[in-house]
C-alpha cells in the first residue's frame, strides 16, 4: 500500500520568501511522484513529477522538489513567493502495478496563503 | 493545450436519485479515472478505466457506482442512487499511459445531495 503526508495543512508565506511545502510517502516499490496544485474553483493542474530520471525535478512556475530516498520525501520548493502562488497544493504517488493505468494516492493537500 | 472538460461544475439532486457526471478526456489518451473529494478531505481514488473496461476501483466504488464510456470521446461516472454522503466534488482525469504519465485533471463537477 502506498500513502502520502503532507506537513501543515496551511502555510502562511510572505511575498518574495521562500515556499516550502512538506511531502514524506510510503510505497513498497519505487515510486513515481507529483506535484499538483489547485487555484480556487478549478481543477488539479500538475506542477512536477518525478520518475527516477534526476532526484531534483523542475516544474512550472518556478517551482522545483527534490526526491531523497532515504528520507522518503519530496519537498515542493520555491525561492521566492509570488501572491499568484496562493492555492492549494497536493502531493501524490503512484506506482506501475498490475492493474492497467496506474491511482494516484494524495496527500492531505497544504492550502499556502501569501501575504504582501 | 488540450485539456479534460466535465460537466456539469456543478449538480444539485434529491436523495435517492440517479445522477450522471460527464466528462470528455484528452482525445489521444487511454487511461481515465475518477477521484472524489469530500470537503475538508483527501482527494480519493474511485475508479480506473482501460480498454473498456474498468481496471481498478476502490472500495468507495460500490454497486452503486458505474462508468461507462459510451463513445469515443465521453466517460461517465453513474450513481444509481444517491446519498447523502456523496456530496463531493467529483474530478475526471486522463493519461496517455501509465507509470510517469501524469494524470491530467478536469475542473471537476460539486455534487450536492438534499
Amino acid at each position: 500500500a502506498q500513502s502520502v503526508t503532507q506537513l501543515g495543512s496551511h502555510v502562511s508565506v510572505s511575498e518574495g520568501a521562500l515556499v516550502l511545502l512538506r511531502c514524506n510517502y510510503s510505497s513498497s516499490v519505487p515510486p513515481y511522484l507529483f506535484w499538483y496544485v489547485q487555484y480556487p474553483n478549478q481543477g488539479l493542474q500538475l506542477l512536477l513529477k518525478y520518475t527516477s530520471a534526476a532526484t531534483l525535478v523542475k516544474g512550472i512556475n518556478g517551482f522545483e522538489a527534490e526526491f531523497k530516498k532515504s528520507e522518503t520525501s519530496f519537498h515542493l520548493t520555491k525561492p521566492s513567493a509570488h501572491m499568484s502562488d496562493a492555492a492549494e497544493y497536493f502531493c501524490a504517488v503512484s506506482r506501475l502495478g498490475t492493474a492497467a493505468g496506474n491511482k494516484l494516492t494524495f496527500g492531505g493537500g497544504t492550502r499556502v496563503l501569501v501575504k504582501p | 493545450e488540450p485539456e479534460v472538460t466535465q460537466t456539469p461544475s456543478h449538480q444539485v439532486t434529491q436523495m435517492g436519485q440517479e445522477v450522471i457526471l460527464r466528462c470528455v478526456p484528452i482525445s489521444n489518451h487511454l487511461y481515465f479515472y475518477w477521484y472524489r473529494q469530500i470537503l475538508g478531505q483527501k482527494v480519493e481514488f474511485l475508479v480506473s478505466f482501460y480498454n473498456n473496461e474498468i481496471s481498478e476501483k476502490s472500495e468507495i466504488f460500490d454497486d452503486q457506482f458505474s462508468v461507462e464510456r459510451p463513445d469515443g470521446s465521453n466517460f461517465t461516472l453513474k450513481i444509481r442512487s444517491t446519498k447523502l454522503e456523496d456530496s463531493a466534488m467529483y474530478f475526471c482525469a486522463s493519461s496517455g499511459g501509465q507509470g510517469s504519465q501524469p494524470q491530467h485533471f478536469g475542473d471537476g463537477t460539486r455534487l450536492s445531495i438534499l
